[in-house]
């Protein structure tokens, strides 16, 4: 069946750090991957996604390449901010499906 | 508009209580999933509606969990005779169309089982 397995955290960093959440994932054919964000108090919000091999994923400034050679779906941001503190996601969908698989999350702090 | 609604945010129920967890999903939005979500882990997939009709419950971790949504709308999640390991975070999502676009989430419902 499908899985993800994403690094286990928790992650702080000082504000303008590097950021690298590393994903990985296990799926019969070609999978859509996904990133999700869950900032304190609120509910899963997508943070990018990627559908086939090679695209890559972006949004605030967050980006993740799908490498289907490695089975990975790295997230990185270059600089955080104090606002990027929230529970990070790695998440995939088989093709042809609907149920999204998830990993089990990682905790960001950014300290200021 | 709005977002998917869940309600209620917190539930506390005594072990073998019933429990039912109600979620608004966007308006239109044909799709619409449960997922429970155990402290420290991601969801997990628990069922599927496209409109009223239950596609998938394979995810139900017992016969103890019913999934309703009968006017293709509001969905209930309803737990039987709670056990302490139904304790969780039960989020739904829904999305606009048939199975691949994106999946909107609600707040989540934190149920504990005492």
């Amino acid at each position: 069946g499908n899985s993800v397995t994403q690094m286990e955290g928790p992650v702080t960093l000082s504000e303008e750090a590097f950021l690298t959440i590393n994903c990985t994932y296990t799926a019969t054919g070609y999978p859509s991957l996904f990133w999700y964000v869950q900032y304190p108090g609120e509910g899963l919000q997508l943070l990018l996604k990627a559908t086939k091999a090679d695209d890559k994923g972006s949004n605030k400034g967050f980006e993740a390449t799908y490498r289907k050679e490695t089975t990975s779906f790295h997230l990185e941001k270059g600089s955080v901010q104090v606002s990027d503190s929230a529970v990070y996601f790695c998440a995939l969908r088989g093709r042809d499906d609907y149920k999204l698989s998830f990993g089990a999350g990682t905790t960001v702090t950014v300290r200021a | 508009g709005a977002g998917v609604s869940q309600s209620p945010r917190y539930k506390v129920a005594k072990r073998g209580q019933d429990v039912a967890l109600r979620c608004d999903p966007i308006s239109g939005h044909v799709s619409l999933f449960w997922y429970q979500q155990a402290l420290g882990q991601g969801p997990e997939f628990l069922t599927y509606f496209q409109n009223e009709a239950q596609l998938d419950k394979s995810g139900l971790p017992s016969d103890r969990f019913f999934a309703e949504r009968p006017e293709g709308s509001v969905s209930t999640l309803k737990i039987q005779r709670t056990q302490q390991e139904d304790s969780a975070v039960y989020l739904c999502a829904s999305s606009l169309g048939l199975a691949g676009n994106e999946q909107f989430f609600g707040p989540g419902t934190r149920l504990t089982v005492l």
